[in-house]
């Protein structure tokens, strides 16, 4: 089956600066990359997500980029801002239309200091 | 606009009770719907997942059932808890292909 493995478990950036967060999958086959962030206590949030047959997305701050060949994704996130402190989650599947059985990372604790 | 619930929001119960956590989605119609398991905050387990009413499927071999009644309904259940059952219960749905969208999550504490 799928493995993700996501790094690191832990960023701290200064407000201001630029958050990176890496995450590599196992299966060639998965064509379908969410990240989630998930604030304490709550259920996680879908911020952004690519598709295989695309190479980069970005929507305002938050941006992703894939490289199928390598086998490994990442979200870029600029002007990092207090609100930005969360546990972002990186996911892979493969989708034919039905079920789409997702393998998350472990994780990223984000703090952004002010 | 779709929306999901989960209730209750925190649980507390027993080992040995027996557990019926609930979720719904409201605004769509067939979709598919999942329960995860999210232990210290972490780590999303994928437990079951449902492409229609009566139509489960198990990913991990445990002590939880689930079962879709209707539509819109996805229920988690367990005859008897277990200590390591404790967790945050997150159920999600997504339309046939489309993106994965989480409920608020509940979370369940086994004394």
């Amino acid at each position: 089956g799928e493995n993700v493995e996501q790094h690191p478990s832990t960023l701290s950036v200064q407000e201001g600066d630029s958050a990176v967060i890496k995450c590599t999958y196992s299966d060639s086959a998965s064509n379908y990359f969410p990240w989630y962030k998930q604030e304490l206590g709550k259920g996680p949030q879908l911020i952004i997500d690519i598709r295989s047959n695309v190479g980069e997305k970005k929507d305002q701050r938050i941006a992703v980029t894939l490289n199928k060949t390598a086998k490994h994704f990442s979200l870029h996130i600029t002007e990092t801002q207090p609100e930005d402190s969360a546990v972002y989650f990186c996911a892979a599947s493969f989708s034919s239309g039905s079920a789409r059985q997702l393998t998350f990372g472990s994780g990223t604790q984000l703090t952004v200091l002010p | 606009s779709q929306t999901i619930h989960q209730w209750p929001a925190t649980l507390v119960q027993p080992v040995g009770s027996p557990l019926s956590l609930e979720c719904t989605v409201e605004g769509t119609s067939n979709p598919n719907l999942y329960w995860y398991r999210q232990a210290a905050g972490r780590g999303l387990q994928l437990l079951f997942y449902s492409v229609g009413i009566g139509q489960i499927s198990s990913e991990v071999p445990q002590n939880l059932s689930a079962s879709r009644p209707q539509d819109r309904q996805f229920i988690l259940s367990s005859k008897k808890l277990l200590l390591s059952d404790s967790g945050f219960y997150l159920c999600a749905w997504n339309p046939p292909g489309g993106e994965q969208y989480f409920g608020p999550g509940t979370r369940l504490t086994v004394t």
